[in-house]
């Protein structure tokens, strides 16, 4: 069984542009949430999935991060524009009903210059 | 969210066993208790979790003391392999399933 995909797996921008984050959860998978940790920091949750509906999204830190999951597949985690405090890992997990267990995708390391 | 208190480092010695403690003396009533590690350039993945009971699976065993304040991993056996930050974390029983991160203890295996 395939475990949770994250593409790409580095990203380095320019302040002020833009980047999408793509994680792909174990096939059948409803719940998936989005993680981060910024540097120095602990890793911090951002937001949580329910199929497409966002089941919790109270640690996203400002409008200029937006999530999406049509089609309750995979999901998109897009930051417009960058900010030089953005860089971090960017990790996606995903658990089946009643989400006792996550599983964790590898990370997307994000440097913003 | 609920707050553990963990050792930031912990030595071992290969092939001998370990135990990570975990205080957690606000625990509510629903709170399981998850250990999550993470392995260096790689995400957090799931050791064990449980409620009131011990729980033992092929990675590891969870003791849970009886007032459920504390806490403690088991590796029975450490390897090399066993390296990592160890996470504990308390996570609501219902719908939130969120996990709250801490700084973890940093474990260190030695040949």
């Amino acid at each position: 069984e395939a475990g949770v995909t994250q593409f790409p797996s580095h990203s380095v921008i320019e302040k002020g542009q833009t980047v999408t984050l793509r994680c792909d959860p174990i096939s059948g998978h409803d719940n998936l949430y989005w993680y981060r940790r910024v540097m120095g920091k602990e890793i911090k949750f951002l937001l949580h999935f329910v199929k497409e509906s966002k089941q919790d999204e109270s640690g996203m830190p400002n409008n200029r991060f937006l999530a999406e999951r049509t089609g309750g597949t995979y999901s998109t985690l897009k930051v417009q524009p960058a900010e030089l405090e953005d860089s971090g890992v960017y990790f996606c997990a995903s658990s089946n009903t009643g989400g006792e267990t996550q599983y964790f995708g590898p990370g997307t390391r994000l440097l913003v210059l | 969210d609920a707050k553990t208190t963990q050792p930031n480092s912990m030595e071992s010695n290969e092939e001998e066993p370990v135990h990570l403690p975990c205080n957690h003396s606000t625990i509510s009533g629903t709170d399981y208790i998850h250990w999550y590690r993470q392995l260096p350039s790689q995400g957090p993945e799931y050791v064990i979790h449980g409620l009131t009971s011990n729980v033992n699976n092929r990675m590891a065993s969870l003791a849970i003391a009886e007032d459920r304040k504390s806490s403690t991993l088991i590796l029975h056996r450490a390897t090399l392999r066993d390296a990592a930050v160890y996470y504990c974390i308390l996570r609501d029983g219902g719908s939130n399933y969120k996990l709250t991160f801490g700084k973890g203890t940093l474990l260190t295996v030695n040949p």
